[in-house]
């Protein structure tokens, strides 16, 4: 079955510590984007990537980091530089062009918590 | 910048209860609208879409009409069942080459047997 996997499904981090969210893809797709849901807060972009070895900050970015070094992987870090990390994280992708209409295909969810 | 706006929730309804969730957005250009749904401890699934102005989307008995003169992408739903209870997501892509979606809030939809 195509989708995206995210794991694990839960994380739990102690202070001063870095940890790592994976995001799986195997629809192909070009774009792959992580989320922050906090509750009545709707969904914000940390970082986005339309190319392999390419990547851009969103609008909450301070404290993250990513890689993608192949086009089906997309993991994010929680730095300790996150202060308050506790949140649901989405992992999406999607096609890129005309006719894509931006579509995204979101995974079932990473949340994590501080110890 | 871009913007989308949803009615606060949460809506508790009776099931056979008819559905409305209203949606605004600021944008600048055309952008394309769409409404995605959320089931407890899931992600999240494309429910329907509109491309352009008065282009009506729909699934699964949902509905939106994209009006631009009111800026609103309203989701309607004639009969909600207890197996729609969920979070619902109203967003827009202005378009351009950065591909990013602009999510409201979200509304959460409990409906009772």
């Amino acid at each position: 079955d195509g989708g995206i996997t995210q794991s694990p499904k839960y994380l739990f981090r102690k202070e001063g510590q870095n940890v790592t969210l994976s995001c799986e893809q195997n629809l192909n797709h070009d774009a792959m984007y992580w989320y922050r849901q906090d509750p009545g807060q709707g969904l914000r972009l940390i970082y986005y990537s339309q190319i392999v070895n390419d990547f851009q900050k969103g609008d909450i970015a301070e404290g993250y980091s990513v890689s993608r070094e192949k086009k089906e992987s997309f993991p994010l870090t929680v730095t300790s530089a996150q202060k308050n990390p506790t949140a649901f994280y989405l992992c999406a992708s999607s096609m890129l062009g005309v006719g894509a209409k931006n579509i995204q295909y979101f995974g079932a969810g990473t949340r994590l918590s501080v110890l | 910048g871009n913007s989308v706006t949803q009615m606060e929730g949460p809506v508790t309804l009776s099931e056979e209860a008819f559905l409305t969730i209203n949606c605004t957005y600021t944008a600048t250009g055309y952008p394309s609208l769409f409404w995605y749904v959320q089931y407890p401890g899931e992600g999240l699934q494309l429910l329907l879409k509109a491309t352009k102005a008065d282009d009506k989307g729909s699934n699964k008995g949902f509905e939106a009409t994209y009006r631009k003169e009111t800026t609103s992408f309203h989701l309607e739903k004639g009969s909600v069942q207890v197996s729609d209870s969920a979070v619902y997501f109203c967003a827009l892509d202005s378009g351009g080459s950065n591909y990013k979606l602009t999510f409201g809030k979200g509304t959460l939809l409990t409906v009772n047997p």
